[in-house]
This record gives C-alpha cells, structure tokens and sequence, in this order.
C-alpha cells in the first residue's frame, strides 16, 4: 500500500519569497505518478503539478516545480516568489494500484 | 470551460434521511470518483467508476452507494446518514486509470447533518 507523508502541519511565509514544502512517498509500484493539489479554504482541489516515475527532469508550471529525487523518495513542492493567493492547504498525492493516495498536507500561509 | 459540476454546494440533512449529491461533468471523462474529506483531514477514496464498472473501497460503508446512468452524470447516495458522514464529498474524474493522468476535481459539497 501507498504511504505518503508532509512532515510539515503549517507554514508562514513572507510574501514574494520561494516556499519548499515537503513530502516523501513509499510505494512497491514500479511506475507511479506523483501529483501536487491545492485547496483553498473554498473547499476546491486544484491540480497544481505532475511528476512521473520515469521523468528524468523535474516538472515545472509556472511558479511551480517539482523537486523529485526517486532514490530518496522525495517529492517536494517548491513555489518562487509567493504571492497572497497562494495562502492554502497543499496536497501531495501519489497515484499507483489505479487510485490516488493523499498526504495529511501542508497549510500554507503568506504573511505580506 | 471544460469542466466537474457538483450539486449541491452546501446540503443540510436529517440523521437517517437519505440524501444524494450529484456532479457532473463535460470533459466526457471515462473515470469518476468519489471522496470523502473530513474536517483537517486528507481525502479518502470511497469508491470509483470506470466508464460503467463500478469499484469499491474496502473500506466503505454499505451506507454509501453510487449510480452513474450515463458518461456526465454520478451520484452519490447516503442511505442512512449518520453524524460521523458529515464531510466535503469531492467528485473528480479522469481520462484513465493511469499514473500519468491527473484527476481533476468539482469545487466539492459540504454536507452537514442535523
């Protein structure tokens, strides 16, 4: 079975700074993919980033990246320049066995 | 816009009295599925359908069932709901079953009971 694991319950960030935030998957599945969600106080999950087992370079989308280290099983998020918006509860998820497996996540909050 | 619609966005029901929430979607997606996601916690799976396969958790109460009549439309249905079923319910969908596919997600109903 998928584990997925954020180390990190809650975050403060000034505004216009670059936030990593963490996550770390144990998983048998040969290949897998690797996805990041956001989800605003709102209620909505909004796809952010994707990542496959079998990419060798990182996944970037616009101010987000996906620094994955397969050996270490790592996956973390990483947002440049941090805006107010971004203010939210961030999911990472891993999708093997044909389901989604979510972390606890991570409540992101930017200070201006 | 292409997109995953779900009705209610707040329900309010009585403990024991069936209630169903819908979504619906025009991205003609063959996978939808259900979540559970309780107040602070992670979404949890409670059951999919793939084009008109339906699978389901082991872990989901009998109290929770699901039809999906056509490609845009699914429900879910709370027999007899419970105090412990108040939760955002999440539809989502999917082209396949692949790791490769995200799953894209309707803005969610919160289902509060009384």
């Amino acid at each position: 079975a998928q584990k997925i694991t954020q180390t990190q319950p809650g975050m403060f960030v000034q505004e216009k700074e670059a936030v990593t935030l963490d996550c770390t998957y144990d998983t048998s599945d040969p290949s897998y993919g690797l996805f990041w969600y956001k989800q605003p106080s709102s209620g909505e999950m909004i796809f952010l980033i994707y990542q496959g087992s079998y990419d060798q370079q990182n996944a970037t989308e616009g101010r987000y990246s996906l620094n994955f280290q397969k050996a270490r099983k790592s996956a973390n998020l990483v947002i440049s320049a941090s805006q107010l918006g971004d203010s939210a509860m961030y999911f990472c998820a891993e999708f093997g066995n044909e389901k989604l497996t979510f972390g606890t996540g991570t409540r992101l909050t930017i200070i201006p | 816009d292409a997109m995953v619609i779900q009705n209610p966005r707040y329900q309010v029901t009585q403990f024991g009295k069936p209630v169903t929430l819908s979504c619906s979607q025009t991205l003609n997606h063959n996978v939808m599925y259900w979540y559970q996601q309780k107040s602070s916690q992670a979404p949890k799976l409670l059951f999919h359908y793939y084009d008109k396969d339906f699978n389901n958790e082991a872990d989901t109460p009998d109290n929770f069932q699901s039809r999906r009549p056509n490609t845009s439309f699914c429900f879910l249905d709370i027999r007899s709901p419970g105090l412990g079923d108040a939760a955002m319910y999440l539809c989502a969908t999917s082209d396949d079953r692949a790791e490769n596919q995200p799953q894209h997600f309707g803005d969610g109903t919160r289902l509060s009971i009384l």
